[in-house]
């Protein structure tokens, strides 16, 4: 079935530091895999994305990794900053059948000063 | 452009209870998407729509339904509510494939059911 499994529930790292969340899909025909973030009580919304055909996309401070073979990709956050305290949630595309994204369990990063 | 809104912002019901969760959005997308988001949890499917006058079950499609009369609207609708659906709600909408672009979600609805 088309399945996201993401690790770990929760993560908490020293401001400055770096933050690394990882996912893994189910279907190997997945071809896009989007980011989300969603700040305590309010909507989630996209951070980074990346599509099959690249290997490595980064975005200032944020950079995502994806291995088509392992069927896994990462989410990289350095120097982080209080800000970026949220709930992250990976996600896959699965273009057969329903055409529609499923989303991983959520990370909760606490960034501490 | 308001982009997704969804009412109302919080809501209590009593087990056995209806309501209908509205959602609408303005910028004449095509799909639409229900999600609920559990405490601690990820978010989950409920029913979807690729267009006025279809619509789908997603992953936990039991105790709901849904219509999509126009293209703007598309409400939720919870039938004889049970405390398992205590949630949070999300409505979501995009213009075409979410392999083209990214879902513009709603503020959410908190729903307990006691």
């Amino acid at each position: 079935g088309e399945n996201v499994e993401q690790h770990p529930s929760t993560l908490s790292v020293q401001e400055g530091d770096s933050a690394v969340i990882k996912c893994t899909y189910s279907d190997s025909a997945s071809n896009y895999f989007p980011w989300y973030k969603q700040e305590l009580g309010k909507r989630p919304q996209l951070i980074i994305d990346i599509r099959s055909n690249v290997g490595e996309k980064k975005d200032q401070r944020i950079a995502v990794t994806l291995n088509k073979t392992a069927k896994h990709f990462s989410l990289h956050i350095t120097e982080t900053q209080p800000e970026d305290s949220a709930v992250y949630f990976c996600a896959a595309y699965f273009p057969q059948g329903a055409q529609k994204l499923v989303f991983g369990q959520g990370t909760r990063l606490t960034i501490n000063p | 452009n308001a982009g997704v809104t969804q009412t109302p912002k919080f809501r209590i019901l009593k087990i056995g209870q209806s309501m209908t969760l509205q959602c609408t959005q303005d910028m004449n997308h095509n799909y639409m998407y229900w999600y609920r988001q559990d405490p601690g949890m990820g978010l989950k499917l409920i029913y979807y729509s690729v267009g006025a006058g279809i619509t789908d079950k997603g992953e936990v499609p039991n105790g709901y339904n849904v219509s999509r009369s126009t293209t703007e609207d598309f409400p939720l609708r919870l039938e004889l509510a049970a405390p398992s659906q205590t949630s949070v709600y999300f409505c979501a909408s995009i213009e075409d494939s979410p392999y083209y672009s990214p879902l513009h979600f709603g503020n959410g609805t908190r729903l307990t059911v006691t």
